[in-house]
């Protein structure tokens, strides 16, 4: 498996509270990913970065920021958390550069519960 | 921007039977077709993709097809074993590698 991993796996909070998840890696990737997962939605991207200090929207970025000071990390930040972001989260990083195929690697992802 | 669906939202067979999962996308601009599969409280991982320039791509039991006219494509999977079932995802992109997803397909194999 690529080296990525996320953190916290597990997160229960109320609504109305700032959370952080954390990505790291270490294969030193230009590309990561955040997407969540949910039924019958499959993977939605939220946003994504494409070098550091560089990020871009994805298709579902309302409510989330991102942050990307260094390769290795990529936050993803819900500023006041509600009920419809409960999700899987999954963080993914991907090398388009020195032949890589462009093929995602996913982490093992985040489970965040709003209540 | 792109969108991606994805049909069927579930699919059922018998082990040794084939499989097709079929997606369609919007932009024409998109020229990578990557499939991935999700096993029970897994990770997604790459199974197999194509990129606009081919019309179908094989590996052992699984191949896709392209139809860029149509902007449709889609997973076959044929002499399927248990371990087949799954979650796949078909997705599109064009640029930066920024992938779409389809919603996905529930595959159960029944032996």
């Amino acid at each position: 498996d690529a080296g990525i991993t996320q953190s916290p796996r597990h997160k229960v909070t109320e609504t109305g509270t700032p959370v952080t998840l954390r990505c790291h890696q270490t294969e030193n990737h230009r590309y990561m990913y955040w997407y969540r997962q949910d039924p019958g939605h499959g993977l939605r991207l939220i946003h994504y970065s494409y070098g550091v200090k560089d990020t871009d929207k994805g298709e579902v970025s309302d409510g989330y920021s991102v942050s990307r000071s260094k390769t290795e990390d990529f936050l993803l930040t819900l500023e006041s958390a509600t009920s419809s972001q409960t999700s899987v989260y999954f963080c993914a990083i991907s090398d388009l550069t020195g032949g890589g195929t462009g093929e995602l690697f996913f982490g093992e992802g985040s489970r965040l519960t709003v209540l | 921007g792109e969108n991606v669906e994805q049909h069927p939202s579930t699919l059922s067979v018998q082990e040794g039977d084939s499989a097709v999962i079929k997606c369609t996308y919007s932009d024409s601009a998109s020229n990578y077709f990557p499939w991935y599969k999700q096993e029970l409280g897994k990770r997604p991982q790459l199974i197999i993709d194509i990129r606009s320039n081919v019309g179908e791509k094989k590996d052992q039991r699984i191949a896709v097809t392209l139809n860029k006219t149509a902007k449709h494509f889609s997973l076959h999977i044929t002499e399927t074993q248990p371990e087949d079932s799954a979650v796949y995802f078909c997705a599109a992109s064009k640029r930066e590698n920024k992938l779409i997803f389809g919603a996905g397909t529930r595959l159960a194999v029944h032996p």
